[in-house]
């Protein structure tokens, strides 16, 4: 079964700095990988996935994500933070069969910006 | 731009009660799920569904669970007698043949 692990519960930046958020997953074929935010009492946004391709993704709102076969990570980076950044930030990974597909979830990386 | 839409955004309901969350999938889409997450938890995966039937369901979705889709448009999530553990914000999906999960924006339940 495939399990994913953010190592980071909390993170906090300054503004303007640069973000790298953390993300392993166990999977034994290529996954799909996701990466969603979530700001306070709202639903999951998709900023950006991976499915096959170019290992250096571009998402929204400046995100990029870069999957590396090697350390099984899909870590997220934005070089400059926005204090409207501050959420919440899940990676999945998707396992898609013909009959049916489920994301595992991380448990999240909780992203505090100081002014 | 389509999207998932969920109905109610929040509900009250006593212990024991039943409870039917309604969601609206984006209409081209043929895989619908249901995922909750618990205050302060994780998203946790709860069913899929395709082809009108139940394609996985993970080991929280129990008897006290059931999931339909009566029409052409809706997929529900009935809890028979909820339980106090039950509250949680839960999230409908939908995807097509392949691509990412769209998400509502949820529906918090709370159970007293």
């Amino acid at each position: 079964a495939q399990s994913v692990t953010q190592p980071d519960i909390h993170i906090t930046v300054s503004e303007g700095a640069s973000l790298e958020l953390r993300c392993n997953y166990s999977y034994g074929a290529t996954p799909y990988l996701f990466w969603y935010v979530q700001s306070p009492g709202q639903g999951l946004q998709l900023l950006l996935k991976y499915f096959s391709g170019d290992t250096l993704v571009q998402g929204i709102k400046g995100f990029e994500a870069e999957f590396k076969r090697s350390q099984s990570s899909f870590n997220l980076r934005k070089p400059s933070v926005h204090w409207s950044d501050a959420a919440e930030y899940f990676c999945a990974v998707g396992v898609w069969e013909t009959s049916g597909s489920r994301l595992t979830f991380g448990e999240g990386t909780q992203l505090t910006v100081n002014p | 731009e389509p999207e998932v839409t969920q109905t109610p955004s929040h509900q009250v309901t006593q212990m024991g009660q039943e409870v039917i969350l309604r969601c609206v999938p984006i209409s081209n889409h043929l895989y619908f799920y249901w995922y909750r997450q618990i205050l302060g938890q994780k998203v946790e995966f709860l069913v899929s569904f395709y082809n009108n039937e139940i394609s996985e369901k993970s080991e929280i979705f129990d008897d006290q669970f059931s999931v339909e889709r009566p029409d052409g448009s809706n997929f529900t999530l009935k809890i028979r007698s909820t339980k106090l553990e039950d509250s949680a914000m839960y999230f409908c999906a939908s995807r097509r043949d392949t691509g990412e999960l769209f998400f509502g924006e949820g529906s918090r339940l709370t159970v007293l």
